[in-house]
């Protein structure tokens, strides 16, 4: 089946500083990859569209310059939260579509950033 | 757009007892409905996902039921096991369109030995 790599899985980093998430398509290509950051005890939220070849489409309340999204291949798509604050600490996934969709969404395995 | 609401928001049952929940939805034009387990630290995992064009789809102990006119679908495990505890998380899309999932809000479920 589709398989979709994430990493790191687990990062700290200091307060002021960026970190870079990566999310591969490892069998298939997707033109279209998603981003979502989910809280302790809480559903996913979207954050973002990744659209290769293309700016990504934030959600109403995302800055999209804190955090940056490159989709530059068609299996490769980066977040990178810049300037990041406590705040920022979370669980953020990414998704893919193969096939638009049409068979079904698979996630990464997530990363936990800590910024302290 | 879409939303999805998810009930119970947390499940104990037996071991072996049968555990349910259920989703609502409001989009008419979804037509694609997976079912995620998430275990503590991971990210979702597909258990299971049925489209509009069917009713219901069964693979071992676990079953979805789809009700398009009242905009339902529910998740049934059967036989539960320690290893069933989890979250689970419903959500609906349109296919053919890469359109992003619509999360319901999650259920606990945890199985009592």
């Amino acid at each position: 089946g589709a398989v979709v790599s994430q990493h790191p899985s687990r990062v700290i980093c200091k307060s002021g500083t960026s970190v870079k998430i990566e999310c591969r398509s490892l069998d298939f290509q997707a033109t279209t990859m998603f981003w979502y950051r989910q809280f302790p005890k809480q559903s996913l939220m979207l954050m973002a569209t990744s659209n290769e070849g293309s700016k990504a489409t934030y959600e109403q309340g995302v800055e999209k310059d804190k955090f940056l999204i490159n989709h530059a291949s068609l299996t490769l798509s980066t977040l990178t939260v810049t300037s990041a604050h406590p705040e920022d600490s979370s669980f953020y996934i990414c998704s893919a579509a193969p096939g638009q969709g049409n068979n079904g969404y698979t996630f990464g395995s997530g990363t936990r950033l800590t910024v302290v | 757009g879409e939303n999805v609401e998810q009930h119970p928001s947390t499940l104990s049952v037996q071991e072996g007892d049968s555990a349910v929940i259920k989703c609502t939805y409001s989009d008419s034009a979804s037509n694609y409905f997976p079912w995620y387990k998430q275990e503590l630290g991971k990210g979702p995992q597909l258990i299971i996902d049925i489209r509009s064009n069917v009713g219901e789809k069964k693979d071992q102990r676990i079953a979805v039921t789809l009700n398009k006119t009242a905009k339902h679908f529910s998740l049934h495990i059967t036989e539960t096991q320690p290893e069933d505890s989890a979250v689970y998380f419903c959500a609906a899309s349109i296919t053919g369109s890469a359109r992003q999932l619509t999360f319901g809000s999650g259920t606990q479920l945890t199985v009592l030995p």
